[in-house]
């Protein structure tokens, strides 16, 4: 199992605020970086699939940067708002399998 | 909008019984997996098909097995559970062709072992 770290663990933010937060993940054999946000009492939905150093995605109010020869992505929440507060999580594709970081959970405070 | 249904959102079962896992999906994706997610872990892979009747080990596969006899439906079926066993399950499909098109996954099954 390859290891992916998600920093922080969770994180609670003010309605209205912007966050942000890592995904760490092998800098070598690296093929694609999934996220994923996962709310309460659903399945966990894909964000993103980024594959290529210095890809940047956008959905919203969320974005996601990617740095593959350092091993690192960002996932950015502009003006955060209720609906935002769930789990995200990264997975990294080395080989034909994801390994997944164990998540950052978002709580927004009204 | 592809579909993965998984049969329970919560079981409990007993020590030693042999318990079913169903999973569902109507995107006639070859691609599922069967993972496993504990407090403080990434999503764990236990068992994953890329065909009928095709199995592949995945991380922790011990205590586990799966079956594959349609294509839409992937069981995972644990022989004789144990308590250690008690966690929250996902199924998830993808599509035959692109290692990096998303994962689709169902709404879990939280499993009781007691």
């Amino acid at each position: 199992i390859l290891n992916v770290e998600q920093s922080p663990q969770s994180l609670h933010v003010q309605e209205g605020d912007s966050t942000n937060f890592t995904c760490s993940f092998p800098s070598s054999n690296f093929y694609a970086l999934h996220w994923y946000r996962w709310e309460t009492a659903k399945s966990p939905e894909a964000l993103f699939v980024m594959t290529l150093n210095g890809d940047e995605k956008k959905k919203g109010r969320i974005s996601a940067t990617l740095n593959t020869k350092e091993g690192y992505s960002y996932l950015y929440i502009k003006g955060s708002q209720p609906e935002d507060s769930a789990t995200y999580l990264c997975a990294f594709r080395g080989d034909y399998k994801l390994s997944f970081g164990a998540g950052t959970t978002v709580t927004v405070r009204a | 909008d592809v579909k993965v249904t998984q049969s329970s959102r919560y079981l409990v079962k007993r020590t030693g019984e042999k318990v079913f896992l169903e999973c569902v999906q109507d995107m006639d994706h070859e691609n599922m997996f069967w993972y496993r997610q504990d407090p403080g872990l990434g999503l764990r892979l236990i068992y994953f098909s890329y065909d009928v009747k095709m199995k592949e080990k995945g991380d922790i596969p011990e205590g586990y097995s799966v079956s594959r006899e349609k294509k839409e439906r992937f069981s995972l079926i644990l022989e004789s559970a144990s308590t250690n066993q008690t966690s929250m399950y996902l199924c998830a499909s993808r599509g035959t062709g692109n290692y990096n098109s998303p994962l689709h996954f169902g709404n879990g099954t939280r499993l009781t072992v007691t």
